[in-house]
C-alpha cells in the first residue's frame, strides 16, 4: 500500500541554522509529492511540490527533490527564521487518495 | 481570488448530536475533498467529491458522510457524535479530481464534542 513516513519531532533550532525534515514514501505508482506546512490555528498551505522523478520543489528558500531510488523527499531549508515554526506535513497523491506524514514540529528559537 | 472557506470555524456539540460542517472551494474548482486532523491520528482523508459524486472513501464509520451542490460547495455531517470525533476538519479544493493536481485547504472547522 501507499504511505509516508516523516521524521519524528518536535525539532527545535537556533535561527539560521540548517534544517533537514526527513521525508520516505511508500507508492504503488508514481507518485506526486508534496510538502505542506500549518501554521498554529490555520490549516495546511501547500509549501512545495514535485510530480516526477529528480524533479527539485522549492519555495520560501525551501528545497525537497524527489528520489525515485532513495523513495525520498527530505525537505531542506539554509537558514531558519523564527517565522518557519509551523508544523510541516509530507504527503503522496497516489491514485485517487492523498496520503500525508504524521507531521513534524519545528520551533525556531531567535 | 478567494481561498476555500470553511463554516463554521468553531463549535461544540454535545455526544449524540449529529452536526454539518460546510465547504465553499475556490473558484472554478470543482473537487472537494474533506479530512480529519486530531493530535492522536494525525491528518485522514475522509472522502471526496467530484461533479456532485462521491469518488473516494478513506476509512471512516458511516457516520461519516457529504455531499456536494451543483456550485461545488460541499457539505459534510457527522451524525451521533462520540468524544472521539472532536478534531479540526479541513476541506481542501482542487480544479479537478485532485490525482496528479495540487489541492488547497481551507483553515478547518474546530469540533468539540461534550
Amino acid at each position: 500500500g501507499n504511505s509516508v513516513t516523516q521524521m519524528e519531532g518536535p525539532v527545535t533550532l537556533s535561527e539560521e541554522a540548517f534544517l533537514t525534515i526527513n521525508c520516505t514514501y511508500t507508492a504503488t505508482g508514481y507518485p506526486s509529492l508534496f510538502w505542506y506546512v500549518q501554521y498554529p490555528g490555520e490549516g495546511l498551505q501547500l509549501l512545495l511540490k514535485a510530480t516526477k522523478a529528480d524533479d527539485k520543489g522549492s519555495n520560501k528558500g525551501f528545497e525537497a527533490t524527489y528520489r525515485k531510488e532513495t523513495t525520498s523527499f527530505h525537505l531542506e531549508k539554509g537558514s531558519v527564521q523564527v517565522s518557519d515554526s509551523a508544523v510541516y506535513f509530507c504527503a503522496l497523491i497516489d491514485g485517487n487518495q492523498f496520503y500525508f506524514g504524521t507531521g513534524t514540529s519545528l520551533t525556531v528559537i531567535p | 481570488k478567494a481561498g476555500v472557506t470553511q463554516t463554521p470555524r468553531y463549535l461544540i456539540k454535545t455526544r449524540g448530536q449529529q452536526v454539518t460542517l460546510s465547504c465553499s472551494p475556490i473558484s472554478g474548482h470543482r473537487s472537494v475533498s474533506w479530512y480529519q486532523q486530531t493530535p492522536g491520528q494525525g491528518l485522514q482523508f475522509l472522502f471526496e467529491y467530484f461533479s456532485e459524486t462521491q469518488r473516494n472513501k478513506g476509512n471512516f464509520p458511516g457516520r461519516f458522510s457529504g455531499r456536494q451542490f451543483s456550485n461545488s460547495r460541499s457539505e459534510m455531517n457527522v451524525s451521533t457524535l462520540e468524544l472521539g470525533d472532536s478534531a479540526l476538519y479541513l476541506c481542501a479544493s482542487s480544479l479537478e479530481h485532485f490525482s496528479g493536481n495540487t489541492i488547497y485547504f481551507g483553515e478547518g472547522s474546530w469540533l468539540t464534542v461534550v
